[in-house]
């Protein structure tokens, strides 16, 4: 299986605020990473895949990057609706595996 | 737009067997799409556990390979899963998801999530 390792586990953070959370693979897995945004006690959401498709409706303020092993989102200007864990994936091979998510919260 | 439906008993004794339907409305199950499960434990992070593709062909974890199995049933547009011989490790929120299309992210359209407590 393929192992997928966030870090930090948790970023504290202001509002305004630009972070880069980062997502690495045991092994290359080409572009195939997909970020999922978790809310607490809510259902995950797909933010957004490495080709830098947003999905519909998901704003600008998040960019993706990288390829291989080593993948990063950036949320640019922190605002108080992003504070969530977010959560990458892989899909280059069977079984699909996730990080266990970096938290952002509020400084 | 497609929406995802879990349904299914919320509590299951230990050793016995879980059974979840998803529900699909606003779509068809028949379409070039992997439906998917994952789960979550309490507190901790997500777990893929499987998909299955309308024909029939599926993909597990192999983490839960020996217990699990996922099939569709395209006459009730709706996907199910049974896991055997459930411990309290099993208890978590059970999700069902479909994918964006084939070959893309698995995970584009979520259902609500059902909690399955394993306990006696």
């Amino acid at each position: 299986d393929i192992q997928m390792t966030q870090s930090p586990p948790t970023l504290s953070a202001s509002l305004g605020d630009r972070v880069t959370l980062t997502c690495r693979a045991s092994q290359s897995i080409g572009t195939s990473l997909a970020w999922y945004q978790q809310k607490p006690g809510k259902v995950p959401t797909f933010v957004l895949y490495v080709t830098s498709h947003l999905q519909s409706g998901v704003p600008s303020k998040f960019s993706v990057s990288g390829s291989g092993t080593h993948f990063t989102l950036t949320i640019y200007s922190l605002q108080p609706d992003d504070f969530a864990t977010y959560y990458c994936q892989q899909y280059h091979s069977y079984p699909w595996t996730f990080g266990q998510g970096t938290k952002v919260e509020i400084k | 737009q497609v929406q995802l439906q879990e349904s299914g008993p919320g509590l299951v004794k230990p050793s016995g067997t879980l059974s979840l339907t998803c529900g699909v409305s606003g779509g068809s199950v028949k379409t070039n799409n992997w439906w998917s499960w994952v789960r979550q434990s309490p507190g901790q992070g997500l777990e893929w556990i499987g998909d299955v593709f309308h024909t029939g062909s599926s993909h597990y974890n192999p983490s839960l390979m020996s217990r699990l199995s996922i099939s569709v049933d395209r006459s009730k547009n709706q996907f199910s899963l049974t896991l055997t011989s459930v411990t309290a490790a099993d208890t978590a929120v059970y999700y069902c998801a479909r994918d964006i299309g084939v070959g893309g992210v698995p995970h584009a359209v979520w259902g609500q999530g059902i909690l399955v407590t394993v306990s006696s």
